[in-house]
């Protein structure tokens, strides 16, 4: 069945730093792969979405990859700032219907000032 | 900006009580979902709604599990027996699109069972 790994736990970076979150999937490519960042206690809110026939999204801050090759996703937030600390979440469809997300197990970023 | 809403925020419970979890998506939105999320652990797909009917679910969406959308606006989730391993937090989210669209969430409405 699909899975999908985010790398790290955890990660700390200074403020000011580019923060880079890694998103892996196993088996086949799925169509699209989306990033969430939910704070402590609260809903996922979602960030950007890139299809598999694009190699990089962008907005504001934010830029994704998509290499279907390596079966990986990057996340980067540019220009960190200590407001930015929070976890991110990585979600494909999964084995299921394009309605059924499966969520990696997030990363928390601490940007640090 | 239009948001999803959910109530109650927390819900304490006695093992075995029935349970009623409510949500008012984004009222243009024609799917519907709930998730939930163990203290510390993934966001799991629990069951997505549309057209008044469920379309997906997850093999957690067992028997004891059941939505429905009694009125134009809201979609309630219940627990009919609630057990320990319920507790969780549980969020409600809507999407206009079923394919690829991104899914507004709710503030989750976190559940302990005793």
């Amino acid at each position: 069945s699909q899975k999908i790994e985010q790398n790290s736990e955890a990660l700390n970076i200074q403020e000011g730093k580019t923060a880079t979150l890694t998103c892996n999937y196993t088996n086949y490519s799925p169509a699209y792969l989306q990033w969430y960042r939910q704070d402590p206690g609260r809903g996922p809110v979602f960030l950007l979405l890139i299809r598999e026939n694009e190699k990089e999204k962008r907005k504001e801050r934010l830029k994704v990859t998509f290499d279907t090759t390596l079966k990986q996703s990057l996340f980067h937030i540019t220009a960190s700032q200590p407001a930015d600390s929070a976890t991110y979440l990585c979600a494909n469809p999964g084995d299921g219907s394009a309605r059924q997300l499966t969520f990696g197990s997030g990363t928390q970023l601490t940007v640090l000032p | 900006e239009p948001e999803v809403t959910q109530t109650p925020s927390h819900q304490v419970t006695q093992m075995g009580q029935e349970v009623i979890l409510r949500c008012v998506p984004i009222s243009n939105h024609l799917y519907f979902y709930w998730y939930r999320q163990i203290l510390g652990q993934k966001v799991e797909f629990l069951v997505s709604f549309y057209n008044n009917e469920i379309s997906e679910k997850s093999e957690i969406f067992d028997d004891q599990f059941s939505v429905e959308r009694p009125d134009g606006s809201n979609f309630t989730l219940k627990i009919r027996s609630t057990k320990l391993e319920d507790s969780a937090m549980y969020f409600c989210a809507s999407s206009d699109y079923g394919y690829t669209g991104e899914l507004f969430f709710g503030e989750g409405s976190r559940l302990t069972v005793l």
